[in-house]
């Protein structure tokens, strides 16, 4: 099956400054998905991102389908970035998560 | 527009009982979905409807049941409850193989 591995697995950040999560994956894949879990468990949709880069404020993405591996970019970060982001590939319905990389930012 | 809503959002059994949690979603959404998540780890599919009608295991059936009552809801069934189910458990839907939008979880314990 597919194997989705996120790094870090951990990341300690002072508030402001800017960081890379990765995520590398061993087979094609129909879709790729970046979301945060924050602090109460919420999921929250961050990118939809089977290739290329998109931004969403502080937020980007890009994803080399051909390379089998996708970064989210946090820049600016806040206290309320803290949470866990997990990488999430879709092949046809089966979904599969990674680890995810649990995220403090300090203020 | 709510979105994805279970319930309940807490419950807590006894081994050997059953329940049932609820899903419904008001986006329209095709597929949906149900996870579970245990203590510092990413979700893991349980069973997934691709469209009213169907449904099909994912990676960790054993254990549950699922209906896809209507194109809107999504329930998943424990029959007899165990400890080893005790876990947080999402549902999700999507319009196609699209973006997934979760619900809130519902928090299990099983004593």
């Amino acid at each position: 099956g597919i194997q989705v591995e996120q790094s870090p697995p951990d990341l300690i950040l002072q508030e402001g400054a800017n960081s890379t999560l990765r995520c590398n994956f061993s087979d094609s894949v129909n879709n790729l998905q970046w979301f945060h879990q924050n602090p109460w468990g919420q999921l929250i949709n961050l990118f939809y991102i089977p290739s290329g880069t998109k931004q969403n404020g502080r937020l980007s993405a890009t994803t080399v389908a051909t390379e089998r591996y996708s970064l989210l970019y946090i820049s600016s970060s806040q206290t309320t970035d803290s949470g866990v982001y997990f990488c999430v590939l879709t092949g046809g319905f089966k979904t599969i998560f990674g680890a995810g990389t649990r995220l403090f930012v300090k203020a | 527009n709510a979105g994805v809503t279970q319930t309940p959002k807490f419950q807590v059994l006894k081994t050997g009982q059953s329940m049932t949690l609820q899903c419904a979603q008001d986006m329209n959404h095709n597929s949906m979905y149900w996870y579970r998540q245990d203590p510092g780890m990413g979700l893991r599919l349980i069973y997934y409807s691709a469209s009213e009608g169907t449904t099909d295991k994912g990676e960790v059936p054993n254990g549950y049941n699922v209906s896809r009552l209507n194109k809107r809801e999504f329930s998943l069934r424990l029959e007899s409850a165990a400890p080893s189910q005790t876990s947080v458990y999402f549902c999700a839907s999507t319009a196609t193989m699209g973006t997934q939008y979760f619900g809130a979880g519902t928090r299990l314990s099983v004593l």
